[in-house]
């Protein structure tokens, strides 16, 4: 089965660019990997998506590097309404359509 | 654009009965997954629907089930409750098979009792 790491949780000051990284040993060939935000008693929000090398947009940059083991999600200049819980989501090696997220990085923005 | 809508909300129920939960995709979107979220297990993947059909379960108990209908609105079915089932249950939708940009729904906060 798939399993991802992450931190538990990191914290950060306000106009600091913050790295969540997440490995993922057993991703599929075909898989991507993607990110999502979460707030409490909401669901979860994409924030970016990526196969290989570097993804960017208007939020955030995502980095895989060659062996796709892991992946980095880069957040420049956070605030403090980017607190929250982070989590990366890849499919299972085994089943492409049984996604397992991650136990998620509390990110904590301090003023 | 309306977003995944899930019904009810919130909701209470007592050991032993059993709930149905409702879910709208985003019109267009023919994948509905679902998910249990707890303080100690994080996100859980139930199961995957993609035109009608399941194409993927989680590993959860039989008591756990689903379905979709033709316009890809999507159930999940809980019988004989336990306290253990308490959780935030979350729906998701994405255009394609292929397409791991699903969007969430705000998720129905079951409560048993």
């Amino acid at each position: 089965l798939a399993k991802t790491t992450q931190p538990i949780s990191m914290d950060s000051y306000e106009g600091q660019e913050v790295n969540i990284t997440c490995s993922h040993n057993n991703i599929a060939t075909n898989d991507y990997i993607t990110w999502y935000q979460q707030f409490p008693s909401q669901g979860p929000r994409f924030i970016i998506q990526g196969y290989k090398t570097k993804v960017t947009n208007e939020v955030a940059s995502l980095f895989i590097p060659a062996d796709r083991k892991s992946s980095t999600l880069s957040l420049p200049r956070v605030s403090l309404s980017d607190t929250a819980v982070y989590y990366c989501l890849v499919g299972d090696g085994d089943n492409f359509n049984k996604f397992y997220f991650g136990s998620g990085t509390k990110l904590n923005v301090k003023p | 654009k309306a977003g995944v809508t899930q019904t009810p909300r919130y909701l209470i129920k007592t050991r032993g009965q059993q709930v149905t939960l409702s879910c709208s995709p985003i019109s267009g979107h023919r994948s509905v997954s679902w998910y249990q979220q707890t303080p100690g297990q994080g996100l859980q993947f139930l199961f995957e629907y993609f035109s009608e059909t399941q194409r993927n379960k989680g590993n959860f108990p039989g008591r756990f089930s689903g379905r979709q209908f033709s316009n890809s609105r999507s159930e999940m079915n809980v019988s004989t409750l336990e306290l253990g089932d308490s959780a935030l249950y979350l729906c998701a939708s994405s255009t394609s098979e292929w397409n791991y940009g699903y969007t969430f729904g705000s998720g129905t906060r079951l409560t048993v009792v």
